[in-house]
């Protein structure tokens, strides 16, 4: 089945520091690409869409600047956040979609702690 | 917009008693819904889906659900409950294929022995 592989799995930045976290469908070709923030006990919120070739379209309330999105191809997808501060601190997994099984494939999920 | 609500936070059950989590979604059209299953520090798996056609789903690990239109739910159901399906559930709604998804709050299972 479809498989999309994220990494790092754990990351522990310092404050003011820079984040990247890679996305990737493995035996798909993902149309779009989604972004997820997870709280602790809390449901998925999503902070921007991003289709390859194009600008992400992010939620109202994401910081553009803050969090970069970059779909360089239609398998490569990274969420790179920027002067990372503890609030940021969080869970972020990626989704990948197609037409074509009307389903998405969700990363294993990134745990960011910033100190 | 479309939206979804889980009304359940916690539900706990007794392994090998049937379960039934609530769904209700808002959305004007026929929209694709999905049950989604999340180990501790997990992404998450898929266990159904729903678009079109027989509105009883069957999903993975003995899981279905059901589309009902006039109620407006996508129940998620399980004759009997496993040890291991103690986990965090959320149903999913999306517009149309490929489009973003919109979760519930979600609903977390406890087995007990």
């Amino acid at each position: 089945g479809a498989v999309v592989s994220q990494h790092p799995s754990r990351v522990i930045c310092k404050s003011g520091t820079s984040v990247k976290i890679e996305c990737r469908s493995l035996d798909f070709q993902a149309t779009t690409m989604f972004w997820y923030r997870q709280f602790p006990k809390q449901s998925l919120m999503l902070m921007a869409t991003s289709n390859e070739g194009s600008k992400a379209t992010y939620e109202q309330g994401v910081e553009k600047d803050k969090f970069l999105i970059n779909h360089a191809s239609l398998t490569l997808s990274t969420l790179t956040v920027t002067s990372a501060h503890p609030e940021d601190s969080s869970f972020y997994i990626c989704s990948a979609a197609t037409e074509t099984n009307y389903g998405y494939t969700f990363g294993s999920g990134t745990r960011l702690t910033v100190v | 917009a479309q939206s979804v609500t889980q009304p359940d936070i916690h539900i706990t059950v007794s392994e090998g008693a049937s379960l039934e989590l609530r769904c209700n979604y808002s959305y004007g059209a026929t929209p694709y819904l999905f049950w989604y299953v999340q180990s501790p520090g997990q992404g998450l798996q898929l266990l159904l889906k729903y678009f079109s056609g027989d509105t009883l789903v069957q999903g993975i690990k003995g899981f279905e659900a059901e589309f009902k239109r006039s109620q407006s739910s996508f129940n998620l159901r399980k004759p009997s409950v496993h040890w291991s399906d103690a986990a965090e559930y959320f149903c999913a709604v999306a517009q149309e294929a490929a489009s973003k998804l919109t979760f519930g709050t979600g609903t977390r299972l406890q087995v007990t022995l």
